[in-house]
C-alpha cells in the first residue's frame, strides 16, 4: 500500500517564493529517504537524499529536512524557478530493507 | 550516453497480445528494477532482481514476467495484456538493494 504519504497533493507558488514540500513516511525502520522530481514525460530524477543519523542537508537550492520523531519529511526549494515545476516524490527504504517505496506526489506549479 | 535506457518508449497494443519491454542500464549497478506508474502518478514496484537473481515479486499477476539475461540487463514480458495494464512502465537500478535508485525515462503501454 501506500506507506509513504504526501498530504498536498498540488501547490502553486509564485516564482521566486519558497516552496516546501512535506511528506509522511510510515516506516520508522527506514535509515534512508531520497527526493526525486518528475517532470513531464521523464522519469524520476534524484535531487537529495538523507539518512537517518542526520536531521538536515542541504543542496543547490534545496533543503532536506528528517524528523523521525513524528516520521515527516520536508523538501524546500529556495527561489522557485519555472524549471521547478514538476511532481515531487519522498521515498523511503522498504520493509525489508532492499528496495525504495515511493509517496503519492506532490505537483509543484510555479507561476511566473 | 543514457544511464538507464529502455525500449519502446511508446506501444500501443490489443487486449489478449503479449508484449516486451527491454532495459539496460550501463552504470555497473548490481540490482534493477521495475516500477509501475498508474494515472495518478503513483509508483509501485513490481519487481527487483540483484545480479541476475529476483529479489522482490510484489504481488505482480504471472502474466508478468522478467528476465534478468545478465546484471545490465533486466526485460519485461508482458502476456494477454488487460485494459488495466495501461500505464507507464520504469525501469531502474541501483549499486546495491536499498540504495539510491535510478529511473529510466520510462515506457508508456496503452492496451486498447
Amino acid at each position: 500500500g501506500e506507506s509513504v504519504g504526501l498530504h498536498l497533493p498540488t501547490l502553486s507558488v509564485q516564482e521566486g517564493d519558497n516552496s516546501i514540500i512535506n511528506c509522511a513516511y510510515s516506516n520508522s525502520a527506514s535509515d534512508y529517504f531520497i527526493w526525486y522530481k518528475q517532470e513531464s514525460g521523464k522519469g524520476p530524477q534524484f535531487i537529495i537524499d538523507i539518512r537517518s543519523n542526520m536531521d538536515k542537508r542541504q543542496g543547490q537550492r534545496v533543503t532536506v529536512l528528517l524528523n523521525k520523531t513524528v516520521k515527516h519529511l520536508s523538501l524546500q526549494i529556495a527561489a522557485t524557478q519555472p524549471g521547478d515545476s514538476a511532481v515531487y516524490f519522498c521515498a523511503e527504504k522498504g520493509n525489508r530493507g532492499n528496495d525504495m517505496r515511493f509517496g503519492a506526489g506532490t505537483r509543484l506549479t510555479v507561476k511566473p | 550516453d543514457t544511464a538507464v535506457s529502455q525500449t519502446p518508449k511508446y506501444l500501443v497494443t490489443q487486449m489478449g497480445n503479449d508484449k516486451s519491454i527491454k532495459c539496460e542500464q550501463n552504470l555497473g549497478h548490481d540490482t534493477m528494477y521495475w516500477y509501475k506508474q498508474d494515472s495518478k502518478k503513483f509508483l509501485k514496484i513490481m519487481f527487483s532482481y540483484n545480479n541476475k537473481e529476483l529479489i522482490i515479486n510484489e504481488t505482480v499477476p504471472n502474466r508478468f514476467s522478467p528476465k534478468s539475461p545478465d546484471k545490465a540487463h533486466l526485460n519485461l514480458h508482458i502476456n494477454s495484456l488487460e485494459l488495466g495494464d495501461s500505464a507507464v512502465y520504469f525501469c531502474a537500478s541501483s549499486q546495491i538493494e536499498g540504495g539510491t535508485i535510478y529511473f529510466g525515462e520510462g515506457s508508456w503501454l496503452t492496451v486498447v
